[in-house]
């Protein structure tokens, strides 16, 4: 059982590229989601999703767009990646109003 | 042990002593209530939680409280190791939509003097 998986862990991205970044659960959990944190600060949600192919969006969604084709898997794409997307990135999954379980997260740098 | 005001985002123990981190919630809806360490590179773990039907939960070595009248949270670590040493958030959960969505306070650092 590895619960909460990112891939990868780390990515150096010139402005203006793609990416996408991928996180897998075995837990057979319902809701996925994914964070973004900065230095000194919190997480903060950016999409989050409530089952097989719903998405939804979280405080801070702009630049970011997510699938969830798969239930284990919930995929979140840079279009143009800008600097002010540098940050580490964790996924999540939960079963409703329960602890959500982390991934070991996705260091990002955007040049 | 040590008690910290709310919002301080470093708080300094001896080892052996207990540790008492603060958290204030905004939404006086919140229904669920979570903490997670988080050490250096790695992701959330997690901790303890509480409902708002209950005002005190134990765990090993940790005590959650709960203050729904001040809107209040706390953590408490008994005789706090060298391996407490970590960056601590306190979460809450409005499920008034149903999405399982947790909003995140900015953290306390506790650092653990051997």
């Amino acid at each position: 059982n590895a619960g909460v998986t990112q891939t990868p862990k780390f990515r150096v991205l010139k402005t203006g590229q793609s990416m996408t970044l991928l996180c897998a659960q075995d837990m057979n959990h319902e809701y996925m989601y994914w964070y973004r944190q900065d230095p000194g600060m919190g997480l903060r949600l950016i999409h989050y999703s409530v089952g097989e192919g719903t998405t939804a969006k979280g405080e801070v969604p702009d630049g970011y767009n997510v699938s969830r084709l798969k239930k284990q898997n919930f995929l979140l794409g840079l279009e143009s990646a800008a600097p002010s997307q540098t940050s580490v990135y964790f996924c999540a999954s939960s079963i409703l109003i329960n602890e959500q379980f982390f991934g070991p997260g996705t260091r990002l740098t955007v040049l | 042990g040590e008690s910290v005001g709310l919002h301080l985002p470093t708080l300094s123990v001896q080892e052996g002593d207990n540790s008492i981190i603060n958290c204030a919630y905004s939404n006086s809806a919140s229904d669920y209530f979570i903490w997670y360490k988080q050490e250096s590179g790695k992701g959330p773990q997690f901790i303890i939680d509480i409902r708002s039907n209950m005002d005190k939960r134990q765990g090993q070595r940790v005590t959650v409280l709960l203050n729904k009248t001040v809107k209040h949270l706390s953590l408490q670590i008994a005789a706090t190791q060298p391996g407490d040493s970590a960056v601590y958030f306190c979460a809450e959960n409005d499920d008034s939509s149903n999405t399982g969505k947790l909003i995140f306070g900015q953290g306390t650092t506790l650092q653990v003097k051997p």
